[in-house]
């Protein structure tokens, strides 16, 4: 399976602020997702990263305050914007190899709000 | 929206026991995923189900398939206490409708030596 590389993998932010987590694979992927899981929860989609377009949003959750890119079929970001302590979250990225392969994900990176 | 519903939410067994623990969905899933998670890290997969009935083992691990294929199970036999950690289960939508993951809301699982 791909090797998953998410940075950074913890950070503490002032409110306000913005922070871009990259995730970097090892090799082309097909799909690359981004989930959001929050203290004590299961995951929730963010949205899936379209190489050389826009993403595609969940229900709750806007391009504004998620920006994400996906520039080519190895490397995606995504940036949690204005933040407030509610956006405290584990964000995790995962990778779809295509043609029935399951998903694997990164480690995730761990963010919190003061 | 599609929902899982995964039962029980926690477990607190003894070393050596079994485990079961299973998702149920109101849509059909053509493929099911078990993940566990440790503290720290991300969900790592440990079983994939393709075909409805299915029944596969990794170990000490089973899962199967249901055969409406709206629900599935995990059976852990002679729990160790690495077994420790939160496990989820997932249902993986046809690529033609996004091919995302749909996750359970997890079972945390604890191991007395």
């Amino acid at each position: 399976s791909a090797v998953i590389s998410q940075k950074p993998s913890r950070d503490i932010c002032q409110r306000g602020t913005s922070l871009t987590i990259q995730c970097q694979v090892d090799s082309q992927v097909t799909m690359m997702f981004w989930y959001r899981q929050q203290p004590g929860q299961s995951l929730t989609l963010i949205a899936t990263a379209n190489q050389g377009s826009e993403a595609t949003y969940e229900s709750g959750f806007v391009i504004d305050k998620f920006p994400i890119s996906r520039p080519n079929l190895t490397f995606s970001t995504l940036t949690v914007s204005n933040m407030s302590p509610e956006d405290s979250s584990i964000y995790l990225c995962s990778v779809d190899q295509g043609q029935d392969q399951p998903q694997h994900f990164g480690d995730g990176t761990r963010l919190s709000i003061l | 929206g599609q929902q899982l519903n995964q039962s029980p939410q926690s477990m607190f067994i003894q070393e050596g026991e079994d485990v079961s623990m299973n998702c149920t969905s109101s849509s059909i899933f053509n493929t099911w995923l078990w993940y566990k998670q440790d503290p720290g890290e991300g969900p790592v997969l440990l079983i994939a189900l393709y075909k409805a009935g299915e029944l596969t083992s990794n170990g000490r691990l089973t899962a199967q398939f249901g055969i409406t294929r709206k629900d599935s199970f995990l059976n852990i036999s002679a729990s160790i206490p690495s077994d420790v950690g939160i496990y989820f289960c997932a249902g993986h939508l046809p690529y033609n409708q996004g091919g995302k993951l749909i996750f359970g809301q997890g079972t945390e699982l604890s191991v007395k030596p």
